[in-house]
């Protein structure tokens, strides 16, 4: 049980794109989500939180309007990359939890996106 | 404020030897506490949690961990490594502010020799 779903596991494209990753949850409802960045050989940093149905909440330093995430259904979060640029270039990972206080996160395998 | 650390960024064992992986916690309130596992180029698993109860909590894949709130720790545990044990490990613990969000280690990579 407990699987999530990320969608694409790479992502190759040009500067100005803009790049779409679904996260969704398989066999649970995931009445949160969280999108991370993680850089070579770090841990992972938290860009947004976003609640069913609400805005996102964005960490301090992460622009919103260039990492647009949608929480639209309890079962389907997307992070877009607006007008991507190669310092965009990184492993995003997503992850989701139910409503029960000290459940587990759980992740999706991640998507390696790469700007040229 | 919760804060994570993690002791020793790489540590490298024999096959067949002890793993022991160092995470130390500080929280305001009784905390929750997680070991994840991530391989190349994937995203994270959970191996073990800890939230009430028995403070020894054992995992997937031959892991424990053991709760002792007197040294604030947590460590992570295997008797016996193996070499597709060898991957990057991040003890972490859920902030007691909104949504649950979790605060990372920076992480240990486990390196596993035959």
């Amino acid at each position: 049980g407990a699987v999530v779903s990320q969608h694409p596991s790479r992502v190759i494209c040009k500067s100005g794109t803009s790049v779409k990753i679904e996260c969704r949850s398989l066999d649970f409802q995931a009445t949160t989500m969280f999108w991370y960045r993680q850089f070579p050989k770090k841990s992972l940093m938290l860009m947004a939180t976003s609640n069913e149905g609400s805005k996102a909440t964005y960490e301090q330093g992460v622009e919103k309007d260039k990492f647009l995430i949608n929480h639209a259904s309890l079962t389907l979060s997307t992070l877009t990359v607006t007008s991507a640029h190669p310092e965009d270039s990184s492993f995003y990972i997503c992850s989701a939890k139910g409503d029960r206080a000290g459940q587990p996160q759980h992740f999706g395998d991640g998507t390696r996106l790469s700007i040229l | 404020a919760q804060s994570v650390t993690q002791l020793g960024s790489h540590v490298s064992v024999s096959e067949g030897a002890l793993v022991l992986l160092r995470c130390n916690y500080s929280s305001s309130v009784p905390p929750y506490l997680f070991w994840y596992v991530q391989y190349p180029n994937q995203g994270l698993q959970l191996l073990l949690k800890y939230t009430t109860g028995a403070t020894l909590v054992k995992g997937i894949n031959g892991f424990e961990a053991e709760f002792k709130k007197s040294e604030t720790s947590f460590h992570l545990t295997k008797p016996s490594a193996h070499m597709s044990d060898a991957a990057e490990y991040f003890c972490a613990v859920i902030s007691s502010g909104g949504y649950n969000k979790l605060i990372f280690g920076a992480g240990t990579r486990l390196a596993v020799h035959p």
